[in-house]
């Protein structure tokens, strides 16, 4: 069974750091990865996507890497700013989904950047 | 472009009543996912509906049910409610298949008394 983990649970920050939020996953079988951002009682904005055939993926201050083999994304965040404070969830896309094409989530990392 | 539509936004029911949410994908995506969000845990998959017919269900009981119309859009229907289904309700709509990223709308924040 697949299951997503991500740390830290919560991240505080200064403005101005640069920080990495980490992803696991328990089965190498995946179509892609992706990152998404949730504001407080909000839905999910996608931030990147990542094939599974594909090592990185960038988007202005955002870099995200996949090693699929060892199970592990990583979301570097450049220059963070308060505006970035917020959830970051990741969400793999299973091979073993048959013809569905779910996403399972981690349970997020709260990111607070302190002005 | 609009992107995905939900109705309505809040929604507060009693225990036993049933509930019916609505999502419009983004124009030209003709699959449509829903996902419950518990406070404090990630979204999990409820449905997956492509071209009107079922595609997925996750490990929900028969009380959750959903169906996709012609236009695409989809409507998600709980019965018997119950405390624990108290949470927000995601729609995403994506292209067909997996390799495609999905987009997600705004949510329905239910709660049950």
């Amino acid at each position: 069974k697949q299951e997503v983990t991500q740390i830290p649970a919560a991240l505080s920050v200064p403005e101005g750091e640069n920080l990495v939020l980490n992803c696991s996953f328990t089965d190498s079988a995946i179509y892609n990865l992706q990152w998404f951002r949730q504001d407080p009682g909000k839905g999910l904005t996608s931030l990147l996507l990542i094939q599974s055939s594909q090592r990185e993926q960038t988007s202005g201050r955002l870099n995200a890497s996949l090693d699929k083999s060892s199970g592990r994304s990583t979301l570097y965040i450049a220059a963070s700013q308060p505006g970035d404070s917020a959830t970051y969830l990741c969400a793999v896309s299973p091979l073993k989904g048959g013809a569905t094409n779910k996403l399972i989530f981690g349970t997020g990392t709260l990111l607070a950047v302190q002005p | 472009d609009a992107g995905v539509t939900q109705s309505p936004t809040h929604l507060i029911k009693t225990r036993g009543q049933h509930v019916t949410l609505r999502c419009s994908p983004i124009s030209g995506h003709k699959s449509v996912s829903w996902y419950q969000q518990v406070l404090g845990q990630g979204p999990q998959f409820i449905f997956q509906y492509y071209e009107k017919e079922e595609r997925g269900r996750g490990n929900f009981p028969d009380r959750f049910s959903a169906r996709q119309f012609p236009n695409y859009s989809s409507e998600l229907n709980v019965n018997a409610l119950l405390l624990g289904d108290s949470a927000l309700y995601l729609c995403a709509s994506s292209l067909e298949g997996q390799l495609y990223e999905q987009y997600f709308g705004p949510g329905t924040r239910l709660t049950v008394t």
